[in-house]
């Protein structure tokens, strides 16, 4: 219903694991978004790609590596990480355009938790 | 500095009573504006925007928001809740010249049988 998909819905992994996360948008927008949902904290917005080139990178640690190979699919690979990187992991997507005013659309997240 | 606040974290009402969730923003020029619910396990699901024109907006499930431009608010209604209500909502701004939207902190709504 929402049009943007995420793989897999659950991860559990282990500090010295690497796995990547799948996003995909059948909107047919143009800009893609990764955001990390911590309990009790604002919305962390990670990454942002628009036409498939990375606009924003929040000081994001490299543990986390985008990829986006086109306008539909998004990836976050995960590798190293720390028990504080377990969170709710969510993509979006939007129709960028001059002025702003552009509505993003989410998918369901994955829960992520690094034992 | 940009900010949005929510100022209740939760929020108990019995079911068939009215809601308002308030959403406060600090933002220099005219913002745009969205409300977004997040059933548990779920990703977030857009329930209404303000962009500009009438201050009342009429979203999905029979919620509206307000924009009062004087209050710096958005503040997100319902009439009647019914059970299948209960979730977290997010209030959002984002601006006319940045992709990036600002979220408040989100309030939890409990619905009381």
């Amino acid at each position: 219903e929402t049009g943007v998909t995420q793989t897999p819905r659950h991860l559990v992994m282990g500090m010295t694991n690497k796995k990547s996360l799948k996003c995909e948008q059948h909107l047919g927008h143009n800009a893609m978004y990764w955001y990390k949902q911590s309990a009790k904290k604002p919305l962390e917005l990670m990454f942002v790609y628009s036409l498939e080139e990375r606009v924003e990178n929040n000081s994001v640690p490299s543990r986390f590596s985008p990829e986006c190979p086109n306008s539909s699919h998004l990836f976050l690979h995960l590798h190293t990480l720390q028990p504080e990187d377990s969170a709710l992991y969510l993509c979006a997507s939007s129709q960028q355009k001059a002025g702003g005013r552009e509505t993003q659309y989410f998918g369901p997240g994955t829960r992520l938790l690094v034992l | 500095a940009q900010s949005v606040t929510q100022p209740d974290i939760h929020i108990t009402v019995s079911e068939g009573a009215s809601l308002e969730l308030r959403c406060n923003y600090s933002y220099g020029a005219t913002p745009y504006l969205f409300w977004y619910v997040q059933s548990p396990g779920q990703g977030l699901q857009l329930l209404l925007k303000y962009f500009s024109g009438d201050t009342l907006v009429q979203g999905i499930k029979g919620f509206e928001a307000e924009f009062k431009r004087s209050q710096s608010s958005f503040n997100l209604r319902k009439p009647s809740v019914h059970w299948s209500d209960a979730a977290e909502y997010f209030c959002a701004v984002g601006t006319y010249s940045n992709y990036q939207l600002i979220w408040g902190a989100g309030t939890k709504l409990i619905i009381k049988p």
